[in-house]
């Protein structure tokens, strides 16, 4: 089975710095999906970011990125200029791309301040 | 943009009793899943069904039972609640298309949450 891992319980950040959010994952697929959701105090789960695992390029949303290491199984989510809308609780997620209507396992989650 | 709706938004129950909890995909999203997210946990996978079929389980109790229909909404049936049913539900949904720059295996179904059905047990 998958697992993912989420080593940071907290994290927080000043308004339009640089943070950096760390994910591990352990599987023994060749295809599957990485993503990033995040989940504001309305607790909508809102996804910011894909990663396809055949892809060598990291992926990118406006001020979203992420750093995918495949050999490494780690898939870290870089937020740059952060604004105070960014705090809320970050969740990386894996799924199998082998089958359809697969599951999203998710890590336990970053809960993320942003310091005015 | 279309997203998933889901209903009620809010329910409240008495120990024992049931529960139906509906959800409408995104418009041509062919693939629903389930999921329950209790307090400061991540979210569970519950269950999945493409094409009106389950295509994925997971550890969803006995007492709970869910559905696709035609229209490719969902509903989620929860009988004899307990306590620890209070959770925070949510539906999700997908079109499953081929990711044939990965290759013929791969399926492509990045899933669009809903806004939750928060389940209070009392």
């Amino acid at each position: 089975a998958q697992t993912v891992t989420q080593s940071q319980p907290e994290m927080s950040v000043q308004e339009a710095e640089t943070v950096t959010l760390s994910c591990t994952y352990d599987t023994s697929e060749s295809d599957y999906y990485l993503f990033w959701y995040k989940q504001p105090p309305s607790r909508q789960m809102i996804l910011v970011i894909r990663q396809e695992a055949y892809k060598q390029q990291n992926a990118t949303e406006n001020r979203f990125s992420v750093n995918f290491q495949k050999a490494a199984k780690s898939f870290s989510l870089k937020i740059s200029d952060s604004q105070l809308g960014d705090a809320a609780m970050y969740f990386c997620a894996y799924r199998s791309g082998e089958t359809s209507g697969s599951r999203l396992t998710f890590g336990e989650g970053t809960q993320l301040t942003v310091n005015p | 943009a279309a997203g998933v709706i889901q209903s009620p938004r809010h329910l409240i129950k008495e120990k024992r009793e049931t529960a139906t909890l509906k959800c409408y995909p995104i418009p041509r999203h062919d693939t629903v899943y389930w999921y329950q997210q209790g307090p400061g946990q991540d979210p569970q996978f519950l269950i999945s069904f493409y094409e009106k079929m389950q295509s994925d389980k997971g550890s969803i109790p006995d007492r709970f039972s869910a559905q696709q229909f035609s229209d490719y909404h969902s509903e989620l049936n929860m009988s004899s609640l307990e306590l620890g049913d209070s959770a925070l539900y949510f539906c999700a949904s997908s079109a499953q298309e081929r990711d044939w720059l990965a290759g013929s295996r791969a399926v492509e179904d990045t899933q669009y949450f809903g806004p939750g059905t928060r389940l209070t047990v009392l």
